[in-house]
């Protein structure tokens, strides 16, 4: 069974400094990674997907199939990313989330 | 274009009455995924519904149940509440079934059972 780790429950760092969050995963196929965000009182968004490489809100996330991680980066943390993240593995239809990392960004 | 909809936000019921969730998926979208989100278990999957069929399921008992109507509106179920189905459930819908398109999230059912 897939299975999705994110073993730290809170994170905080300082505006500006870098910024890392760590996902790792168990599936015996080629996997299908997401990072997702939950800004305070709003819903669950998506924040990037692996098979697309791309940068948003200057994160990025790069698949490690060797280590089977799926780290989050950003070099300079902002106030503005203070948020709950959730790393999610898709199998088929299904969705699996780690037990996500709260971002505190201080100013 | 309206984001998904949940119907109720709050709900207070007590154990062994039942209850029904509502969500209305963004227009256009089939597919309609529900999920449990509590603080000790995290975000877990219960199941999705596609063109009105159950496609899959999660590890959840026969307590829990749904149903999507031909509008794509879906309805999930639970029986016999417990003190545990305290939580936040949520639904995401995706214009194909999950695994092939982006899954966007309502805002969530607030249940809690006294």
């Amino acid at each position: 069974a897939q299975r999705v780790t994110q073993p730290e429950k809170l994170l905080s760092v300082f505006k500006g400094a870098p910024v890392e969050l760590k996902c790792n995963y168990s599936y015996s196929g080629s996997p299908e990674l997401f990072w997702y965000v939950q800004y305070s009182r709003q819903r669950l968004q998506l924040l990037l997907r692996h098979i697309s490489r791309e940068s948003i809100k200057g994160f990025t996330a790069d698949l490690n199939k060797g280590e089977t991680s799926f780290h989050l980066k950003k070099p300079f943390a902002q106030e503005e990313d203070s948020a709950m993240y959730y790393c999610a593995l898709r199998v088929g239809s299904r969705l699996t989330f780690g037990e996500g990392t709260q971002l505190t960004v201080n100013p | 274009k309206a984001g998904v909809t949940q119907t109720p936000r709050y709900l207070i019921k007590t154990r062994g009455q039942q209850v029904t969730l509502s969500c209305s998926p963004i227009s256009g979208h089939r597919s309609v995924s529900w999920y449990q989100q509590t603080p000790g278990q995290g975000l877990q999957f219960l199941f999705e519904y596609f063109s009105e069929t159950q496609r899959n399921k999660g590890n959840f008992p026969g307590r829990f149940s749904g149903r999507q109507f031909s509008n794509s509106r879906s309805e999930m179920n639970v029986s016999t509440l417990e003190l545990g189905d305290s939580a936040l459930y949520l639904c995401a819908s995706s214009l194909a079934l999950a695994g092939f398109g982006e899954q966007f999230f309502g805002p969530g059912t607030r249940l809690t059972v006294l």
